[in-house]
């Protein structure tokens, strides 16, 4: 089944601590985004790439980063440096600028709560 | 500066009564109107995609409409599995990306 996949389900961090967040798609979709969710809010796009080796900041990428080292593969990282980090975190891809068709697919989200 | 603004933010209904949900943007050159659907504590799920005023698109109860200036997700006798937080999403050009501007969503609650 193609799909999105994101790991883990549930993550918690300590204070200082950098943490990985794991988004892979087996949909060969040329893009891929990271967005944040948080109760009462819209989600807000944190990082975005369109192409292998490319990617571009959205909305709020202060203490973030992300990589895009394989087409299937956009995994982020919440640094120390993200002052409220507690939030649900949001994967999707899709078909990119090489198709007329625009829509997101999302995975299933990982929630990552600060201790 | 782009928004996308849905109403009510929350909605109760009895089994079996049709309503309507309202998604209001403002936005130049609008590339598309998406609307998902999310469970709680799970990513959404897409639905319809709009490209211009005058579309309509129908899954089972759900009907999406867009105008220049709102769209509107009708929902004809719902049952209580249609319980659901509703995101309406819109799409400008922006440099040849792709970055969408979502609403705060929707929660709706039908009971049986």
């Amino acid at each position: 089944d193609g799909g999105i996949t994101q790991s883990p389900k549930y993550l918690f961090r300590k204070e200082g601590q950098n943490v990985t967040l794991s988004c892979e798609q087996n949909l060969n979709h040329d893009a891929m985004y990271w967005y944040r969710q948080d109760p009462g809010q819209g989600l807000r796009l944190i990082y975005y790439s369109q192409i292998v080796n490319d990617f571009q900041k959205g909305d709020i990428a202060e203490g973030y980063s992300v990589s895009r080292e394989k087409k299937e593969s956009f995994p982020l990282t919440v640094t120390s440096a993200q002052k409220n980090p507690t939030a649900f975190y949001l994967c999707a891809s899709s078909m990119g600028q090489r198709s007329s068709y625009n829509e997101q697919f999302f995975g299933p989200g990982t929630r990552l709560t600060v201790l | 500066e782009d928004q996308v603004t849905q109403s009510p933010e929350a909605l109760r209904l009895q089994e079996g009564e049709s309503s309507s949900l309202n998604c209001s943007y403002t936005v130049s050159g609008l590339r598309g109107l998406f609307w998902y659907r999310q469970d709680p504590g799970k990513g959404p799920e897409f639905l319809f995609t709009l490209y211009s005023a005058g579309e309509e698109k129908e899954k089972e109860r759900l009907k999406a409409t867009l105008t220049k200036k709102e769209s509107f997700l009708h929902i004809t006798a719902p049952k209580p599995e249609d319980s659901a937080t509703y995101l309406c999403a819109v799409q400008r050009p922006q440099g040849g990306s792709e970055k969408l501007v979502f609403g705060k969503g929707m929660k709706l609650t039908v009971n049986p």
